[in-house]
C-alpha cells in the first residue's frame, strides 16, 4: 500500500509570491492534516480536512489556506511569502472511520522543504 | 492551555542499552497518544499508538507506556542499535479533528 505522497519535495520562492503544496492521502483515508515544522518553533498543527470540509484550523494567518478533493488529495496555498514561511511541511492522512480512535492513527509523507528567499 | 513536554531534549548512549524516553501533557483528556521517529530532513514514521484506554502497546524493541492520571508516556528502547539514532516525537490527540499537539522532541544519539 503506496504511503503519503507529498509534491513537490523541495520549493525555493522569493518574498511576496505565492506557492501551492500537494498531498495525496493513503488510498482510503479521508483525513488530511497540515503540519509546519521549523527549528524554533517545532511542529505547529495548520489545518485538517474531512470530506472537503475544514474541521479544525490552527493558530495561522489568512495567508495559508486548503483544500480537500473528493478522491482526498489535498493541497495547501500560502499566499505572499514572507521570509518566516520557511518550514517543512508535513501532511499527515487517517482513515477516520467507524470511530474507533485506532483509526486515528495518522501518517505522515516526506513534506516539502520550502525555502523563501 | 493543552501542552506536551519531553524530557530530555538529548540523549547519547551506548550501543545496547536499554533507554527511556518521557513525555508528558498538561490535559489528561486525551483520544490517543502517537510516538514517531524523525530522521533528519525526513517525514514522521509512527512507531506506536496507544488509545486513551490503553495502558502500553509493543512493538519489536519498543514498549510504549500511558499514565493518564498523572498525565504522562514512555518510551522504553530496549537494546538500542546505532539505527535508532533519530528525534523521537511524542503527540496527543484531544479529539478526532487530526489536530497533533507535539512535543519538542528527544534527539536521539547511539554510539557503536
Amino acid at each position: 500500500k503506496a504511503g503519503v505522497t507529498q509534491t513537490p519535495r523541495y520549493l525555493i520562492k522569493t518574498r511576496g509570491q505565492q506557492v501551492t503544496l500537494s498531498c495525496s492521502p493513503i488510498s482510503g483515508h479521508r483525513s488530511v492534516s497540515w503540519y509546519q515544522q521549523t527549528p524554533g518553533q517545532g511542529l505547529q498543527f495548520l489545518f485538517e480536512y474531512f470530506s472537503e470540509t475544514q474541521r479544525n484550523k490552527g493558530n495561522f494567518p489568512g495567508r495559508f489556506s486548503g483544500r480537500q478533493f473528493s478522491n482526498s488529495r489535498s493541497e495547501m496555498n500560502v499566499s505572499t511569502l514572507e521570509l518566516g514561511d520557511s518550514a517543512l511541511y508535513l501532511c499527515a492522512s487517517s482513515r477516520l472511520a467507524g470511530g474507533q480512535s485506532s483509526y486515528n492513527e495518522q501518517f505522515f509523507g516526506p513534506g516539502t522543504r520550502l525555502t523563501v528567499l | 492551555k493543552q501542552e506536551v513536554t519531553q524530557i530530555p531534549a538529548a540523549l547519547s548512549v551506548p550501543e545496547g542499552e536499554n533507554l527511556v524516553l518521557n513525555c508528558s501533557f498538561t490535559d489528561s483528556a486525551i483520544y490517543n497518544l502517537q510516538w514517531f521517529r524523525q530522521d533528519p530532513g525526513k517525514g514522521l514514521t509512527s512507531l506506536l499508538l496507544i488509545q486513551s484506554s490503553q495502558r502500553e502497546q509493543t512493538s519489536g524493541r519498543l514498549n510504549a507506556s500511558l499514565d493518564k492520571s498523572s498525565g504522562r508516556s514512555t518510551l522504553y528502547i530496549a537494546a538500542s542499535q546505532p539505527g535508532d539514532s533519530a528525534t523521537y516525537l511524542c503527540a496527543v490527540l484531544y479529539n478526532q479533528g487530526g489536530k497533533l499537539i507535539f512535543g519538542q522532541g528527544t534527539e536521539l544519539s547511539v554510539k557503536p
